[in-house]
């Protein structure tokens, strides 16, 4: 079976703080994708970011970043001078290879960024 | 830009009431899923769609049926609704491969009194 764990359940920072959101992943298979979605107060998911296990680069756009550390089953994410327009809530998911062919979300972080 | 579309924001149906939530989608996907999120839980998958007529069940399809027509349409039906389906529903659709990223609907906020 395969889990992902958002420990975080909600996030408040102040304008222009840096703040990471932390997403733990658990498969059994080898070859996996991890994504990040964003979903503003308007509801609609809004795809971020996706990785796949074979490509440990760490990747910057913009003022999101994402770092991803197979040895720690980690794929944070870092959000640099945040901004209100950022508050939303941010779901990590994992897609394996195996028996678990259909995404598994985490249970997202409602990130506030206050002005 | 892909669009999904969802036919109601908001509903609210009484206990007992057949329910249906339409999604559309404009890019010719073939794959097509239904989620409901709940607080705490994230989205968990009810059913999918891989192509017209064909369907598979997700994690919790207990008390849902789906129907697929066309490509484009993908219904989610609730047969006899229940208080603890009050919940968000969010559509989504995806090309044939299967790493592609999920595009999502706005979702229907359905309660059930």
């Amino acid at each position: 079976a395969q889990k992902v764990t958002q420990a975080q359940t909600e996030i408040s920072v102040v304008e222009k703080e840096d703040v990471t959101l932390d997403c733990v992943y658990e498969t059994r298979d080898t070859t996996y994708y991890l994504f990040w979605y964003k979903q503003p107060p308007s509801g609609e998911l809004v795809f971020l970011i996706r990785r796949n296990s074979f490509d440990e680069q760490n990747e910057i756009s913009g003022r999101y970043s994402w770092n991803f550390q197979k040895s720690t089953s980690s794929f944070n994410f870092t959000i640099t001078a945040s901004q209100v327009v950022d508050s939303a809530v941010y779901f990590c998911a994992l897609l394996g290879s195996g028996s678990a062919r259909q995404l598994t979300f985490g249970s997202g972080t409602q990130l506030t960024v206050l002005p | 830009d892909v669009k999904v579309t969802q036919s109601s924001r908001y509903l609210v149906k009484r206990t007992g009431e057949k329910v249906f939530l339409e999604c559309v989608q404009d890019m010719d996907h073939e794959n097509m899923f239904w989620y409901r999120q709940d607080p705490g839980l994230g989205l968990r998958l009810i059913y999918f769609s891989y192509d017209v007529k064909m369907k598979e069940k997700g994690d919790i399809p207990e008390g849902y049926s789906v129907s697929r027509e066309k490509k484009e349409r993908f219904s989610l039906i609730l047969e006899s609704a229940s208080t603890n389906q009050t919940s968000m529903y969010l559509c989504a659709s995806r090309d044939g491969q299967r790493y592609q990223p999920q595009h999502f609907g706005d979702g229907t906020r359905l309660s059930i009194l």
